[in-house]
């Protein structure tokens, strides 16, 4: 079941804070986050394990709502090297490790 | 994290042949994967690669059209057999790596069959 992300697309100007969501109508047991800039591979952002815990570095940061199954990535401050389509992956089962993915969102970030 | 290089990195074939894509990562790691990514979409699995044993495959992906091999665990190859088309697309291995089980992805093989 793959999840649903959430906008699709958005534009912001240097500085601007963004929220991406990801939802499920099915239970999870994590929600990984990549960053793809266009011709590269998908980069690895963060993991969001059971248990409704935020985690983040710096401006990036990512909450995960086990009971709502949905988790949300969020943005501050942002910087042009922002730009790029954000997925979230998804794990449904312990000692499970295959990736579902979302359709994506496009954050283009302009000065 | 662990580093994952592929080869080729991209590739025109013709229909009806077929192409191998190698995937090696600088560390040991229990799993590896792969993806088919067309352009401007999303990820979808094709198959986990195991070692030591076959591979296990997605709905809609069969061995005899993807065979892999994991002769070990910093390697492991795809083939695209029976080129057509419809398989041009950008394929990537990726491995869990870390305490967390991340999964990490390699720089993409860019197929083109004419």
């Amino acid at each position: 079941q793959q999840p649903v992300q959430s906008p699709q697309a958005v534009i912001l100007r240097e500085g601007e804070d963004a929220v991406i969501n990801c939802s499920s109508s099915k239970a999870l047991y994590s929600v990984h986050w990549y960053r793809q800039k266009h011709g590269e591979a998908p980069v690895f952002l963060m993991i969001l394990l059971k248990g409704g815990e935020q985690k983040g570095h710096e401006k990036i940061s990512a909450s995960f709502n086990e009971k709502k199954q949905q988790s949300s990535l969020y943005l501050t401050a942002s910087q042009l090297s922002y730009s790029g389509t954000y997925f979230c992956g998804t794990v449904r089962g312990a000692g499970s490790y295959q990736l579902t993915f979302g359709k994506g969102t496009k954050l283009s970030v302009i000065p | 994290s662990a580093v994952i290089s592929q080869k080729p990195s991209r590739d025109i074939c013709q229909r009806g042949t077929s192409l191998t894509i190698q995937c090696q990562v600088d560390s040991q790691v229990t799993m590896m994967f792969w993806y088919r990514q067309q352009p401007g979409q999303s990820l979808t699995l094709i198959a986990t690669a195991n070692q030591g044993s076959e591979a296990t495959y997605e709905s809609g992906f069969v061995i005899d059209k993807f065979p892999i091999s994991r002769p070990n665990l910093t390697f492991s190859t795809l083939t695209v057999s029976n080129m057509s088309p419809e398989d041009s697309s950008i394929y990537l291995c990726s491995a869990l790596s870390g305490p967390t089980f991340s999964q990490f992805f390699g720089p993409g093989t860019r197929l083109t069959v004419l």
